[in-house]
Order: structure tokens, then C-alpha cells, then sequence
């Protein structure tokens, strides 16, 4: 079974830009969750979905969105661009929300 | 709202040692709780879990926790340490509510030497 994966795995940008990340969960996992991993801060978590609703919401700003398709597979976007959105951002299945946590590698996001 | 705290942020160990890695949460009710391990250049890896039943639970690679309800403490050990088990180890832990969401330690980089 392949595990999650996420595109692309690295990303430049500059301040003011928007970005959208992807992210494909295991095949039959319906729950994607966002974390945000910086050498500060740690793994903060951005966003839960599960069926195409968003069930749960981090303390981020309103310029960090995200949705699921009906494919379960997620996006999330981050709009105008800040040099501390430099991260890496891990997207992570599982078959319902309670279960088991599956994470994918990745994407760096580097903000000049 | 939740926390977690992981006492040390690096340790350092030679092959064969024993490790003990600290973890306590700040949550009054009923918890998940979850140890994940991060090999250089790997993505995040689930080394045990604790949902109910017994305490002291055993995972992958001779990892084992202890859950301490009294003490709100999920502490990894290992009695016998690789080079291989360099990583970061973060200890994470996910309420009673009902969601997925994952309140994870600052992590603690082990570095073992040969």
C-alpha cells in the first residue's frame, strides 16, 4: 500500500506570494490532518478534515486554508507570503479520525 | 488547552546504553498517546501507541512506554541503544474529543555514538 504522499516535496517563494501544497493520503483513509513543523516552534497542527469537511482548525491566520476533495486527498494554500512561513509541512491519513496517524514526507517551503 | 513537555532536548548516549526519554501532557481526561521517531532526511514514524489496557506498551524496534496516569508521564525506554536509533523522538498526545489533532513535544534529538 503506498503511503502518503505530498507535492511538491520543496518549494522557494517570495514574501507576498500564495502557495498551495498537496497531499494525497493512503488509499481508503478519509481523515488528512496539516502540521506545521519549524525548528521554534515544533509540529503545530494546522487543520484537520474528514469527508470533505474541515472538523478542526489550529491557531493560524486566516491566510492558511486548506480543503479535501471528495477523493480525500487535501490542499492546503498560504497566502501573502511571510518569511516566518518558512517550514516544513507534513500532511498525515488515517481511516477515521481516532485511529492511527500516517504521515507523509513532507514539503519545504522556503520564503525569501 | 493541551500541552506537552519533553524534558530534554538532546541526549547523548553510547551504543548499549540505556535510554529513558520523559514525556508529561497537561490533560485532565482521557488521552491517546503517541511516540513518533524522525530518522535524518526520513519523514515521521509512529514508534508505539497507548489508546487503553495496558500501561506499559511495547512498539517497534525494542521500544517501550509506560503510561502513568497519576503522573500524567508516557516515558519512552530502550534498554540497549544503536547508532541506528539516532533520531529526533517526539512524544505526542491526542485528547478524548473526538478529533485527530496531535499536541506534540518539542522533540528530543538522541545522538548515539559508536
Amino acid at each position: 500500500k503506498a503511503g502518503v504522499t505530498q507535492t511538491p516535496r520543496y518549494l522557494i517563494k517570495t514574501r507576498g506570494q500564495q502557495v498551495t501544497l498537496s497531499c494525497s493520503p493512503i488509499s481508503g483513509h478519509r481523515s488528512v490532518s496539516w502540521y506545521q513543523q519549524t525548528p521554534g516552534q515544533g509540529l503545530q497542527f494546522l487543520f484537520e478534515y474528514f469527508s470533505e469537511t474541515q472538523r478542526n482548525k489550529g491557531n493560524f491566520p486566516g491566510r492558511f486554508s486548506g480543503r479535501q476533495f471528495s477523493n480525500s486527498r487535501s490542499e492546503m494554500n498560504v497566502s501573502t507570503l511571510e518569511l516566518g512561513d518558512s517550514a516544513l509541512y507534513l500532511c498525515a491519513s488515517s481511516s477515521l479520525p481516532t485511529d492511527e496517524q500516517f504521515f507523509g514526507p513532507g514539503t519545504r517551503l522556503t520564503v525569501l | 488547552a493541551q500541552s506537552v513537555s519533553q524534558h530534554n532536548h538532546h541526549v547523548i548516549l553510547s551504543e548499549a546504553a540505556s535510554l529513558e526519554l520523559g514525556c508529561n501532557y497537561s490533560y485532565g481526561g482521557t488521552v491517546n498517546l503517541f511516540w513518533y521517531v524522525q530518522y535524518p532526511g526520513q519523514h515521521l514514524q509512529l514508534l508505539l501507541k497507548y489508546f487503553s489496557g495496558d500501561p506499559l506498551v511495547k512498539g517497534i524496534k525494542g521500544f517501550e512506554a509506560e503510561f502513568i496516569k497519576s503522573k500524567f508521564s508516557f516515558n519512552l525506554r530502550k534498554p540497549s541503544v544503536q547508532w541506528s536509533d539516532t533520531a529526533e523522538y517526539f512524544c505526542a498526545v491526542n485528547d478524548d474529543s473526538g478529533y485527530s489533532t496531535l499536541t506534540f513535544g518539542k522533540g528530543t534529538m538522541l545522538l548515539v555514538s559508536p
